[in-house]
């Protein structure tokens, strides 16, 4: 499946710039994260949103701000962030039905924004 | 704590050859899900095979099967005749156990480059 979409691709920003990463989903799900790959590290979940409540905030420096307007829609404002973060943001999506051992719940990933910090 | 082991940093396989790329996992939850992902060159990771703690068949898709083995804690995927499109990272990740509202967090190993060779 391939119907979670990221934008922009790639970005290039300054550490005193603002920015934004967009994810859309629509395969009707209600879940929705964001990961951060870095090199040489194992993904990292940052943020999940369920029915556009923040359910978790894994240790995110405040400096990344999550916004979730509605199931559809995840976003992922960026200030003054630090050359450390330059990395492969990854946002996916899920259906969260309760039923345990449930493939239904497997995560979709979008294509992911490459940042470069400078 | 839940971790992912792949203990192959890269392989190398012949095209048309099978292959087979390990994963061991440490959980104490009693339900939970193993699932591997491929990731190219492109970045996104693409969702390939799901398989259940109570699940009593090994899972298949295609050309992919997990070699499920519960006492001994791993879920190795198996890729039968590779093709050089397979060329890939591949992740193993386990979701974690499940929270109230029904979302959850997914494990990932620190993957296996796979060359398939032509």
């Amino acid at each position: 499946e391939t119907g979670v979409t990221q934008t922009p691709r790639h970005l290039v920003m300054g550490m005193t710039n603002k920015k934004s990463l967009k994810c859309e989903q629509h395969l009707g799900h209600n879940a929705m994260y964001w990961y951060k790959q870095s090199a040489k590290k194992p993904l990292e979940l940052m943020f999940v949103y369920n029915f556009k409540e923040q359910t978790e905030n894994n240790s995110v420096p405040s400096r990344f701000s999550p916004e979730c307007p509605n199931s559809s829609h995840l976003f992922l404002h960026l200030h003054t962030l630090q050359p450390e973060d330059s990395a492969l943001y990854l946002c996916a999506s899920s259906r969260t039905t309760g039923a345990s051992g449930n493939r239904g719940e497997t995560q979709y990933f979008g294509p992911g924004t490459r940042l470069l910090v400078l | 704590a839940q971790k992912i082991t792949q203990t192959q940093p890269g392989m190398f396989v012949q095209e048309k050859e099978a292959v087979t790329l390990d994963c061991t996992y440490d959980t104490s939850d009693q339900s939970y899900g193993l699932f591997w992902y491929k990731q190219p060159s492109s970045g996104e990771m693409i969702f390939l095979i799901y398989q259940g703690s109570y699940d009593e068949q090994n899972a298949t898709e295609g050309r992919y099967s997990l070699n499920f083995q519960k006492a001994r804690k791993s879920a190795n995927l198996v890729i039968s005749a590779s093709q050089l499109g397979d060329s890939a990272m591949y992740f193993c990740a386990m979701r974690e156990g499940r929270r109230r509202d029904s979302s959850y967090k997914l494990i990932f190993g620190s993957g296996t480059r796979l060359l398939v060779r032509p």
